[in-house]
């Protein structure tokens, strides 16, 4: 994931509007990628996986897409809610089952009705 | 089934002090990993637990330490308070055999 700091990017759309959180991640044998969505006071909550093995993975209402070239990770979210606006976490494990997550430092995602 | 159960939720503590915070994994986890989460720093990983065992450590000092017990409730300590590790305390637990874990709602502590 990206170093982490004391900005946070920040994304603002329309209700209805799809959005894209992008990612940059840090280790090219990272083999497993999550998004997390963290409403505030809250823990993370999870959204959708996608494998090294796997370009683009869809889920309901959202797509991660993957690109190793270079090293770059996005989330889409289609028609886009109020109950979105969030803060969005990428995450890699290295390897191995062993749970380990490096988290990029958070997008703010706000939903105007 | 029910989610990923951390207690207490919000605890403040003095400088010097230590702590001990708990958590009960989704029924049938066997994997208990634990992270802050500061403005500052972000989530950063502190320490995986599977089957009682210390399997990964993050670069915490040796004032954060944990344990995981049977029944794959996990407990995590931190002595020596420091103003610094004022933060959110999240746990997650995992199946032991994927990636996926699934976090808590976290503790909050605030030292003082």
């Amino acid at each position: 994931g990206e170093s982490v700091g004391l900005h946070l990017p920040t994304l603002s759309v329309q209700e209805g509007d799809n959005s894209i959180i992008n990612c940059a991640y840090s280790n090219s044998a990272s083999d497993y990628f999550i998004w997390y969505k963290q409403e505030s006071g809250k823990g993370p909550q999870f959204i959708i996986d996608i494998r090294s093995n796997m370009d683009k993975r869809q889920g309901q209402r959202v797509t991660v897409l993957l690109n190793k070239t270079v090293k770059h990770l996005s989330l889409q979210i289609a028609a886009t809610q109020p109950g979105d606006s969030a803060v969005y976490f990428c995450a890699e494990d290295s390897g191995g089952s062993n749970y380990k997550l490096t988290f990029g430092k958070g997008t703010l995602l706000t939903v105007n009705p | 089934k029910a989610g990923v159960t951390q207690t207490p939720r919000y605890l403040i503590k003095t400088r010097g002090q230590q702590v001990t915070l708990s958590c009960s994994p989704i029924s049938g986890h066997r994997s208990v990993s634990w992270y802050q989460q500061t403005p500052g720093q972000g989530l950063q990983f502190l320490f995986e637990y599977f089957s009682e065992t210390q399997r990964n450590k993050g670069n915490f000092p040796g004032r954060f330490s944990g344990r995981q017990f049977s029944n794959s409730r996990s407990e995590m300590n931190v002595s020596t308070l420091e103003l610094g590790d004022s933060a959110l305390y999240l746990c997650a637990s995992g199946e032991g055999s994927g990636n996926t874990i699934y976090f808590g709602e976290g503790s909050w502590l605030t030292v003082v």
